[in-house]
């Protein structure tokens, strides 16, 4: 299997632009997590997903985020407005569940910089 | 909810040496406890996990230990090497056995040849 796959590896944009990340799962997982990672902040939880329905997304900073997953093989990250702060990487993870492992498969991330 | 402290927050050792890094969290709830690596420019990655039956797991040059009393666990890393290099995360699940971890702030570990 190719891996969590997340896209665009990087994104330069300017405040007040809207941007979509964009994560394609392992085939078979029913989890999907989204995870931001900053300097001030380490590792945070944003939401996450069981067979494509959001479970908890307590951890979405505002409004102005928000996620969504159409399909088993698809999930996007929105933000809108952009902001200079909700700069950071943001990873997508996904988990074949917890019965046996409670292991998290990690992609490479999409670096944020909103200017 | 679940809160996890790391120390330290980076970690300078020689190859060869000894590395520990240590967490303790706050829900004595949580019942599984994973570590992360993770090398620069990629997502973490899964090295070991410990599940709190159980006081201790190696795997190798790495090892856990757990007590679940005081609410601390710890990595262990023997023969360092460069490629040890990396930044490590412990995690803890959420409170109700979810598996959902929480994680530590990370701690960077720089092994010197």
């Amino acid at each position: 299997d190719a891996g969590v796959i997340q896209s665009p590896r990087h994104e330069v944009t300017e405040m007040g632009q809207e941007v979509t990340l964009r994560c394609k799962p392992i085939s078979g997982h029913d989890y999907l997590f989204w995870y931001r990672q900053t300097m001030m902040r380490g590792l945070e939880l944003l939401i996450y997903f069981n067979n494509n329905v959001p479970i908890d997304d307590s951890g979405m900073p505002e409004d102005r985020f928000s996620a969504k997953m159409p399909n088993a093989s698809f999930s996007n990250l929105k933000i809108q407005p952009s902001e200079p702060r909700d700069s950071a990487v943001y990873f997508c993870a996904s988990s074949q569940g917890f019965w046996d492992t409670g292991e998290l498969f990690f992609g490479e991330g999409s670096r944020l910089t909103v200017l | 909810g679940e809160n996890v402290e790391q120390h330290p927050s980076t970690l300078s050792v020689q190859e060869g040496d000894s590395a520990v890094i240590k967490c303790t969290y706050s829900d004595s709830a949580s019942n599984y406890f994973p570590w992360y690596k993770q090398e620069l420019g990629k997502g973490p990655q899964l090295i070991i996990d410990i599940r709190s039956n159980v006081g201790e797991k190696k795997d190798q040059r790495i090892a856990v230990t757990l007590n679940k009393t005081a609410k601390h666990f710890s990595l262990h890393i023997t023969e360092t090497q460069p490629e040890d290099s990396a930044v490590y995360f412990c995690a803890a699940d959420q409170s109700g056995g979810s598996y959902i971890p929480t994680f530590g702030r990370g701690t960077s570990l720089i092994v010197h040849p």
